[in-house]
Parts: structure tokens; sequence; C-alpha cells
């Protein structure tokens, strides 16, 4: 089955850049997401990309794929302590998705 | 529209109890899945439906588990007898064009 892989922590400066990446095994995965989630909640979708793109910017986030490496990254510009929660990377096609071990980004003053 | 919502948000309970976990799902998503979240192990998937039948249940973890969709805005996933290495959060998803929106969660303490 479909492996989905990430570092499990990211530690950044406030203001600074955040790049979290994610890799995959299953390249007829059509969509690729980005989820994050604050502690005590559910899964929120912050962005995605569909596979024959290879970048998507929507406002401080930039989602990259390359699809030859099977490799994803979300890019937060900026990065503020509001930023701080598990992200996962999850991909798949039709509704069933397959979700990363998630990055726990901290962000420091 | 109130998004995902599951109940209880908190179950504590003994050994050998039954539990039952509820999600109600956004109008007009046509499938449902219920994930289990813990340390070790991540998130999990159990089961899913689509049009309320279910799809795949191979996440189940043994024939404690068990989960019903009796209608589109309705789910339960019971465990019987709940054991504690059952307790983890548990998370259900009502998806739209392969998006998928995620309940608050339950969080199972099994003693």
């Amino acid at each position: 089955g479909e492996d989905v892989e990430q570092s499990l922590f990211l530690s950044v400066r406030e203001g600074d850049s955040s790049v979290i990446n994610c890799t995959y095994t299953d390249s007829s995965s059509t969509y690729l997401y980005w989820y994050k989630q604050e502690p005590g909640a559910g899964l929120q979708l912050l962005t995605y990309i569909f596979s024959n793109m290879d970048m998507k910017q929507d406002q401080r986030l930039t989602v990259l794929l390359n699809k030859k490496d099977k490799h994803l990254s979300l890019r937060i510009a900026d990065t503020q302590t509001g930023d701080s929660a598990i992200y996962f990377c999850a991909v798949g096609g039709g509704n069933k998705l397959t979700f990363g071990t998630g990055t726990q980004l901290k962000v420091e003053l | 529209d109130a998004g995902v919502i599951q109940s209880p948000r908190h179950e504590v309970t003994e050994m050998g109890q039954e539990v039952t976990l509820r999600c109600k799902p956004i109008s007009g998503h046509n499938s449902l899945f219920w994930y289990r979240q813990t340390m070790m192990r991540g998130l999990e998937l159990l089961i899913y439906f689509n049009n309320n039948v279910p799809i795949d249940d191979s996440g189940m973890p043994e024939d404690r588990f068990s989960a019903k969709m009796p209608n589109a805005s309705f789910s339960t996933l019971k465990i019987q007898p709940s054991e504690p290495r059952d307790s983890a959060v548990y998370f259900c998803a009502s998806v739209d064009r392969g998006e998928q929106y995620f309940g608050p969660g339950t969080r199972l303490t099994v003693t």
C-alpha cells in the first residue's frame, strides 16, 4: 500500500520560513493535501495540489511537488507563533487518503 | 453549517465496558471516514462509508470494533468490550469532492 513519510519535528524562529517535507510511494496519487492539527482539535485542510501541477501558492503557503522524486513540500513564509501545530501531508485518489506521520512545527520567539 | 459533529468529546470508561462514539457528517457529503490517532501509531484509517455503505473496513483492529451508518446523517463506532489499548482520539471525517473535513474528535480513555 501507499507509504507516506515525514520528519517528526521542525523548529523555526518567528518570522523565518518553514519548510515541511513529505515523501510518498504511490506515483498514481492524483491529489496531495496538507492538513494542520492544533492541540485538542481535528485536522484542518490547509491547501492541496493536483498531481499535474508543480507549484501552488496561497498567501503565505507554497506547495511544491516533485513527481519524479515523489516529494511534496509545504513552505510557510513569515512563520508566526500561531503556526505552531502538527502538519500532515496526505495523498490519494478519489476519497481515500493516506496520511503521513505528521511534522510537529514549533515556532520560537 | 456546524461542520462535522462528534460526541462525546471525552469518554472515560473501565475495561470491559461498551463504548459508542457518534458522528454527524456535514449535510450533503456522501462519504464518511473513521480514524484513530495515537502517539505510537499516528493516524490510522479504521473504516469508511460511501453513501452509507461500508467500503473498506480493513483497518478495523478486531471484532471488538464495529461501525454503522444507518442514514446519511449519522454514524456510530462501537467498541465492545473496550480495552486499555483502545485509548486514543477517534476522528470522523466527511468528504466532499475529495476533501476531508474532520470533526473535533472523541478522546477515549479506557482504564
